[in-house]
């Protein structure tokens, strides 16, 4: 099983900045199926980006995701005040399919 | 539209079984693969299973192995999770998921199940 660790657990900023949240897989993710998820309080998740890098339809392109094999990134190049949200990282790979405990982003 | 609609979530005995149906709209269901996902209150999400567009492979995660069985019904664009044998670690928002591969692009909003103990 791939085990997925979000850093930091929670990301104190302000509107305007820039947002950098990693992910760090336990074993090498094939072919970089590596997804990002945004998650509102009482809503479902929202797929923001696929294969580490593209992002999914209707996503701005403030939000973009990079790297390859066990390390990830997602940044939000300014952050907009509809970012502030949880975001998971999940490795669609290999079964069992895992998630990332999560970073939270709040306002500062 | 998209749209994904679970139901068949509620209050259930430890022990007990529900079933869980989750109908899907505005796309072609039998070209996606299908997941049911879960996140407990308050905590993170736990993909629970998944199968595959014509019905033929089915993964689980360990912990639902023996007790869940994931379903579908391309005719009635429908996907179902059958629990059985259910603990109180089991509660949670169960979300149905899915897409053309195995990264879930479209979500449901969830059906809630508790399990009293």
């Amino acid at each position: 099983e791939i085990v997925l660790t979000q850093s930091p657990g929670t990301l104190s900023l302000s509107p305007g900045e820039r947002a950098t949240l990693s992910c760090r897989a336990s074993q090498s993710v094939v072919n970089n199926y590596l997804a990002w998820y945004q998650q509102k309080p009482g809503q479902a998740p929202r797929l923001l980006i696929y294969d580490a890098s593209t992002r999914a339809t209707g996503i701005p392109d403030r939000f973009s995701g990079s790297g390859s094999g066990t390390d990830f990134t997602l940044t939000i190049s300014r952050l907009e005040p509809e970012d502030f949200a949880v975001y998971f990282c999940q490795q669609c790979a290999s079964s069992p399919l895992t998630f990332g405990g999560g970073t939270k982003v709040e306002i500062k | 539209e998209v749209q994904l609609v679970e139901s068949g979530g509620g209050l259930v005995q430890r022990g007990g079984s529900l079933r869980l149906s989750c109908a899907a709209s505005g796309f072609t269901f039998s070209s996606y693969w299908m997941n049911w996902v879960r996140q407990a209150p308050g905590k993170g999400l736990e993909w629970v299973a998944n199968i595959k567009q014509d019905g033929s492979e089915k993964f689980y995660v360990d912990s639902v192995k023996g007790r869940f069985t994931i379903s579908r019904d391309n005719a009635k664009n429908s996907l179902y999770l059958q629990m059985n044998s259910l603990r109180a670690e089991d509660t949670a928002v169960y979300y149905c998921a899915g897409g053309e591969g195995w990264t879930a692009r479209d979500w449901g909003q969830g059906t809630l199940v508790t399990v009293s103990s």
